[in-house]
């Protein structure tokens, strides 16, 4: 089946900084992606779709500056969360897929910040 | 608004049959999927249905009735690996995937 990397899994980082989190999808061009932040015991949540090329949309609620997403390529998208705090510390997720297929999962990042 | 209803917790035994119910409303539908995903990993895929009618695979069987707005996932000679959480997920007519908020399911021995 269809792969999509995501890189790191885990990210420890001192609060105030940046971390960047790719998603990758290496045997099929991904039209849209997706960007999921999952809670302690509660489903994902959609933070953001991204098509390539344009900007992305992000759901309400979801800070546009401080969740910074780039879909540059149809094969690569990447988060960066900003001035990283605390309270951002969770389980990331991205899926990739094109407009009539299922969606492929990364592996997740697990961030913490210190 | 959009929804989708699943029980949150399910509790089945080893070698047993379990079935998983979801419940949509949602703006338009382009299918829906059902999901695995064990604690603190990425969810996997399971399977994907956008007509009517029972799709099996394997020991996993997924049901669909768009007209009811229903769909059921079936799990058979269930095994201890098989404990995780089960979500179901809808396309909807702008290819959102909107989630539920998945069925957490404990197998006993």
């Amino acid at each position: 089946g269809a792969v999509v990397s995501q890189h790191p899994s885990r990210v420890i980082c001192k609060s105030g900084t940046s971390v960047k989190i790719e998603c990758r999808s290496l045997d099929f061009q991904a039209t849209t992606m997706f960007w999921y932040r999952q809670f302690p015991k509660k489903s994902l949540m959609l933070m953001a779709t991204s098509n390539e090329g344009s900007k992305a949309t992000y759901e309400q609620g979801v800070e546009k500056d401080k969740f910074l997403i780039n879909h540059a390529s149809l094969t690569l998208s990447t988060l960066t969360v900003t001035s990283a705090h605390p309270e951002d510390s969770s389980f990331y997720i991205c899926s990739a897929r094109n407009r009539d297929t299922e969606a492929f999962f990364g592996q997740g990042t697990r961030l913490t910040v210190v | 608004g959009q929804n989708i209803d699943q029980p949150t917790e399910m509790t089945a035994t080893e070698g047993a049959i379990v079935q998983i119910n979801c419940t949509y409303q949602t703006s338009g539908f382009n299918g829906l999927f059902w999901y695995q995903q064990h604690a603190g990993e990425a969810p996997t895929f399971l399977s994907y249905n956008v007509l009517d009618g029972l799709e099996e695979k394997g020991r996993f069987s997924s049901f669909l009735s768009r007209s009811k707005g229903y769909s059921y996932l079936l799990l058979k000679e269930l095994q201890m690996k098989d404990s995780a959480s089960y979500l179901c997920a809808v396309i909807d007519s702008n290819y959102q995937l909107i989630w539920g908020a998945g069925t957490k399911l404990i197998i006993k021995p």
